[in-house]
């Protein structure tokens, strides 16, 4: 039972266009979301968050939106440079500790590939 | 910097044996994680701990055991290895609390023979 899934394993795009990853989610507890970036031989990296009240949180480069009535959200960057070469994991946690212990549930992940 | 170190970069165990994968994070963190990666899987949770001695089961506890005993100190115990549990393993660690980041290790790839 895949709460977390992220349908398309790679993404391919050119330099300075923009890179758009897709997440969908089942669990209807779920109101916090993050995205992780990893490299090979490297522990994931968190990237950006975003809770439920929000529809989109941007920093820098990145931006994610999240659309509760589909249950999915995206990040997006632009413009999309060669070191965003990398594997994304969407990931995602109810707010409620007493029901989650701070775990989260993550995605298959998509390899993202900027061509220079 | 925070830092999350694992003991062993590769590891090669034999089918049977009893391995140990090692995690030590310096931030003082509360919360301590194993997942396991697998292509087109993702990352998944096998245990995790909230405080010194307590664990709980995550989504594919079985064949595994954890142990921590120190705050810092986190062990993933294979009992006796199996061919299926060839994998990466990542551990991570965050602070209390739910809205907070957990910061990975670079994680142990083992291979079961």
């Amino acid at each position: 039972d895949q709460q977390v899934k992220q349908n398309s394993p790679s993404l391919s795009v050119q330099e300075g266009r923009i890179s758009i990853l897709n997440c969908d989610y089942t669990n209807s507890m779920f109101d916090y979301f993050l995205w992780y970036k990893k490299y090979p031989a490297e522990g994931p990296t968190f990237l950006i968050s975003i809770s439920s009240i929000k529809d989109k949180n941007e920093d820098g480069r990145f931006t994610v939106f999240l659309n509760k009535s589909a249950k999915h959200l995206s990040l997006h960057i632009v413009p999309s440079q060669p070191g965003d070469s990398a594997v994304y994991f969407c990931a995602a946690s109810p707010s409620d500790q007493e029901t989650s212990g701070s775990r989260l549930t993550f995605g298959e992940g998509t390899q993202l590939t900027v061509n220079p | 910097d925070v830092k999350v170190t694992q003991s062993s970069r590769y590891l090669v165990k034999r089918t049977g044996e009893k391995v140990f994968l090692e995690c030590v994070q310096d931030m003082d963190h509360e919360n301590m994680f194993w997942y396991r990666q697998d292509p087109g899987l993702g990352l998944r949770l096998i245990y995790f701990s909230y405080d010194v001695k307590m664990k709980e089961k995550g989504d594919i506890p079985e064949g595994y055991s954890v142990s921590r005993e120190k705050k810092e100190r986190f062990s993933l115990i294979l009992e006796s290895a199996s061919t299926n549990q060839t994998s990466m393993y990542l551990c991570a660690s965050s602070q209390a609390g739910v809205l907070n980041e957990q910061f990975f290790g670079p994680g142990t790839r083992l291979t079961v023979l």
